[in-house]
């Protein structure tokens, strides 16, 4: 089925563990996006990738890193994960400069 | 600073109850308007784009409409199948398909 596939759904992680979110999508699309949801917060961008080749920091980026690997692909990394990174990340896609994303179904991460 | 701001924060309504959720956004350089509909443990669905004041879209029960400063959802006779978070988001400036998102409104439909 086309559309934005997410790894793991959940995950539970100790304080300074590290870890590597995947997303993929199959519709083509140039641009992909990292955002995390908090209760309260809305949807909050971390990186984004504008198309292949190309990464930028979004509103909230200290603590991860992500990694464009090909037009497909777009992962983010959390190198020394921390309790204020217990969230629920979403990845989205979209046409090139277009906001209509579609998005992932969702990671939902706990640092204890 | 860009700002997307939505209210109510939630909406409990009975079946045909129809109402409207607001989305008032400040941005420089507006380039286009989105609203998303998000269910329980899942990602946001998209809805409609709105790109210039006085355009209006619509899907079944809803309608979405632009002015210069807000955005409207209307729901007209809503059924408890519409019960969601339903979010607001606008892209500003330059053409990366960045989009900020207001906090959503949580609509409750009751038979």
């Amino acid at each position: 089925n086309a559309g934005v596939t997410q790894t793991p759904k959940f995950q539970v992680l100790k304080t300074g563990q590290s870890m590597t979110l995947q997303c993929a999508q199959d519709m083509n699309h140039n641009s992909m996006y990292w955002y995390r949801q908090d209760p309260g917060m809305g949807l909050r961008l971390i990186y984004y990738s504008a198309s292949e080749g190309t990464t930028d920091k979004g509103e909230v980026p200290n603590g991860y890193n992500v990694s464009r690997l090909n037009k497909r692909e777009f992962s983010l990394r959390l190198e020394s994960a921390a309790p204020s990174q217990t969230s629920v990340y979403f990845c989205a896609s979209s046409k090139t400069g277009a906001g209509g994303y579609t998005f992932g179904s969702g990671t939902r991460l706990t640092v204890v | 600073e860009d700002q997307v701001t939505q209210s109510p924060e939630a909406l409990r309504l009975q079946e045909g109850e129809s109402s409207s959720l607001n989305c008032s956004y400040t941005v420089s350089g507006l380039r286009g308007l989105f609203w998303y509909r998000q269910d329980p443990g899942k990602g946001p669905e998209f809805l409609f784009t709105l790109y210039s004041a006085g355009e209006e879209k619509e899907k079944e029960r809803l309608k979405a409409t632009l002015t210069k400063k807000e955005s409207f959802l209307h729901i007209t006779a809503p059924k408890p199948e519409d019960s969601a978070t339903y979010l607001c988001a606008v892209q500003a400036g330059s053409n990366t398909g960045k989009l900020i998102f207001g906090q959503g409104t949580t609509l409750q439909v009751k038979p």
